[in-house]
């Protein structure tokens, strides 16, 4: 079946620092992929998504490039901020068995500090 | 206006009670889902609805019964909780069923606690 792994938290950065979160997946069809964000006591944002390879994502200063050799979604940004502390999660869509679903990966939880 | 709205936000209840979480959304979507997220932050699916037809049930005990009364709504009802029910539970909601690239748009959660 399909799956999603992302690299582990937590990761502790500086203000103004870079972000690469991996995240790699396994899908027997043609997935969307998806990055999505959970602030603190909130529920899930849609951050950036693609539909088909060599798709680039971006949204707020993050992007994340559909890499289909590779199978990969990473996570990218060039200089973080206090706000962005949040998990994320990476996630692929996939329309099988009469049903569409996400499949998320298992979060990676983002602190910067100043 | 809230997209994807769910009642109750928080709910504490004993074990062996029944309780229901309501769900809505009010951006004209056909497919309606329910996502359960561990303390772990881990997050999968449990139930998919299409306009008021279920279309995913991911093995989840029969305690669990979903509700989808018309295609804006769908509650959840669980019986006789159990300590292991104690989550959070997600309501989302998305255009249609085989459009897998629009992702889904969520509701802020319930956090269910079983003592």
């Amino acid at each position: 079946g399909d799956s999603v792994t992302q690299m582990e938290g937590p990761v502790t950065l500086s203000e103004e620092a870079c972000l690469t979160i991996n995240c790699t997946y396994t899908a027997t069809g043609y997935p969307s992929l998806f990055w999505y964000v959970q602030y603190p006591g909130e529920g899930l944002q849609l951050l950036l998504k693609a539909t088909k390879a060599d798709d680039k994502g971006s949204n707020k200063g993050f992007e994340a490039t559909y890499r289909k050799e590779t199978t990969s979604f990473h996570l990218e940004k060039g200089s973080v901020q206090v706000s962005d502390s949040a998990v994320y999660f990476c996630a692929l869509s996939d329309f099988t068995g009469g049903g569409n679903k996400l499949t998320f990966g298992t979060g990676t939880q983002l602190k910067v500090e100043l | 206006d809230t997209a994807v709205s769910q009642t109750p936000k928080y709910l504490v209840t004993q074990m062996g009670n029944d309780k229901s979480i309501k769900c809505e959304q009010n951006l004209g979507h056909d497919t309606m889902y329910w996502y359960k997220q561990d303390s772990k932050k881990f997050l999968k699916i449990m139930f998919s609805y299409n306009n008021k037809e279920l279309i995913i049930n991911e093995t989840v005990p029969n305690r669990f019964s979903p509700k989808s009364p018309d295609k804006a709504h769908l509650n959840l009802h669980i019986n006789s909780l159990e300590l292991g029910d104690s989550a959070v539970y997600f309501c989302a909601s998305s255009p249609t069923r085989r459009t897998a690239g629009t992702g889904a748009f969520f509701g802020q959660g319930t956090r269910l606690t079983v003592v």
